[in-house]
């Protein structure tokens, strides 16, 4: 099976809310990404953690913050969002990082689609 | 210089058709490779990896070519359904598998 699940699928939040994303995979995965998807654009990279721990953060603004709390859930929390930060926010997951070609195959959940007002 | 290029399309041909998408990328330290499919307002889906051997899943065919650092997808018997847009990514694995997509080639199957 391989599914990832985020809630939730719609958010609209002010610019002073405070609000969190989640993201779930019961396939084992030890590596979860999330990314940022602005219309008719490829992902871009926002973290990595591997093995609970954060590997990668692409100089992501404060206002978005990432939890790992074990090794099937993932969140970010969100504060103090701007207009600009509406978009699809994707999460990942993959096996590992290294190792065999397959481990870096990654699955995506179905998104959160944000307005920030 | 763009880490992965790609032809943004979009590709309209009719059913029935094969049609090919061609991707190249810049860093030869790249290591893994593959094709996802987006439809429109959805997550990306993966496709095929793409071996070195080159591989085949039933309509579509995956060739990479590590010298001219080219990979390439070849969708035969093209379906209504297929009409999504195709994602190259490619990925290092000493850089924490990082993903480095194309910009996307949309495709339209037309009956």
């Amino acid at each position: 099976d391989t599914e990832v699940t985020q809630t939730p699928k719609h958010l609209v939040m002010g610019m002073t809310n405070k609000k969190s994303l989640k993201c779930e995979q019961h396939m084992g995965h030890r590596a979860m990404y999330w990314y940022k998807q602005k219309a008719k654009k490829p992902p871009e990279l926002m973290f990595v953690y591997s093995y609970e721990k954060l590997s990668i953060n692409e100089s992501v603004p404060s206002r978005f913050s990432p939890e790992c709390p074990n090794s099937s859930l993932l969140n970010l929390h969100l504060h103090a969002l701007q207009p600009e930060d509406s978009a699809l926010y994707l999460c990942a997951s993959s096996q590992a990082l290294g190792g065999r070609e397959n481990y870096n195959e990654q699955f995506f959940g179905p998104g959160t689609r944000l307005t920030v007002l | 210089r763009k880490e992965v290029e790609q032809d943004p399309g979009p590709f309209n041909v009719p059913e029935g058709a094969t049609v090919a998408f061609n991707c190249t990328y810049s860093n030869s330290a790249s290591q893994s490779f593959f094709w996802y499919r987006q439809d429109c307002r959805k997550e990306p889906k993966l496709l095929m990896s793409v071996y070195s051997s080159g591989n085949e899943d039933g309509r579509f065919t995956a060739q990479l070519n590590r010298a001219s650092q080219y990979i390439s997808l070849l969708i035969r018997d093209s379906k209504l359904s297929d009409s999504a847009t195709y994602l190259c990514v490619v990925s290092r694995v000493y850089n924490f598998n990082k993903f480095y997509f194309g910009s996307g080639t949309k495709l339209n199957v037309k009956p």
